[in-house]
């Protein structure tokens, strides 16, 4: 195990649904992360958070929302997905999120998002 | 455009084989090289990290090399087994030092071993 959990494992929602997804990091980071992964393509930074502050937004599209109340969780919020959302959403935490030897990043096992 | 190429896309080795994976960068500046271990259903897991002046690095039965000047790196295995099957990512970390450096991710080397 890394310390980094998410929930669920796997979801299935259809596109009128409203879901979130949660990850939890028991390592005493200050920075997390989510990343989609679809298939064939490399992952894909989503939102970067460092002591609960978002700090980056790779130009994601509304309807994923995210919400990072203390350093040890993080959601995303999920409404009106679009079929071409579906794939694994990992969570990750560091350290840091500044460059340097504690940027580290440890991953969650990911959830599986069918989008119907 | 900042790159990482990995090959072969895929893989299938017999139990206690050696295997050698490629990572091929056009990431510049480059900050470090990072190898992660993606198993089924999991997310990745660090295997190496190498920074600029390092050309070899061993995490096990696992060996990685860096060549700076050629922009590539290598993953090597020894003697596999059957958990070395998974899916292997190479990761180039952009940018100088004091600048925000962004991660440049592979598709990465699916990696099946067979008894």
């Amino acid at each position: 195990e890394t310390g980094v959990t998410q929930t669920p494992r796997h979801l299935v929602m259809g596109m009128t649904n409203k879901k979130s997804l949660k990850c939890e990091q028991h390592l005493g980071h200050n920075a997390m992360y989510w990343y989609k992964q679809s298939a064939k393509k490399p992952l894909e930074l989503m939102f970067v958070y460092n002591f609960k502050e978002q700090t980056e937004n790779n130009s994601v599209p509304s309807r994923f929302s995210p919400e990072c109340p203390n350093s040890s969780h993080l959601f995303l919020h999920l409404h009106t997905l679009q079929p071409e959302d579906s794939a694994l959403y990992l969570c990750a935490s560091s350290l840091s999120s500044i460059p340097g030897p504690s940027y580290e990043q440890y991953f969650g096992p990911g959830t599986r998002l069918t989008v119907t | 455009k900042n790159q990482v190429e990995q090959s072969p896309q895929s893989l299938i080795i017999l139990e206690g084989k050696n295997c050698t994976l490629q990572c091929n960068y056009t990431v510049s500046p480059f900050s470090n090289l990072r190898w992660y271990k993606q198993d089924t259903g999991r997310g990745p897991v660090s295997l190496t990290i190498m920074t600029f002046s390092e050309n070899t690095k061993s995490n096990g039965r696992y060996t990685a090399t860096l060549d700076a000047d050629t922009k590539q790196s290598s993953l090597h295995i020894t003697a596999s087994q059957l958990s070395d099957s998974a899916s292997y990512i190479c990761v180039v970390s952009e940018g100088n030092a004091g600048n925000n450096r962004k991660l440049i991710w592979g598709l990465g080397t699916s990696l099946a071993v067979n008894p």
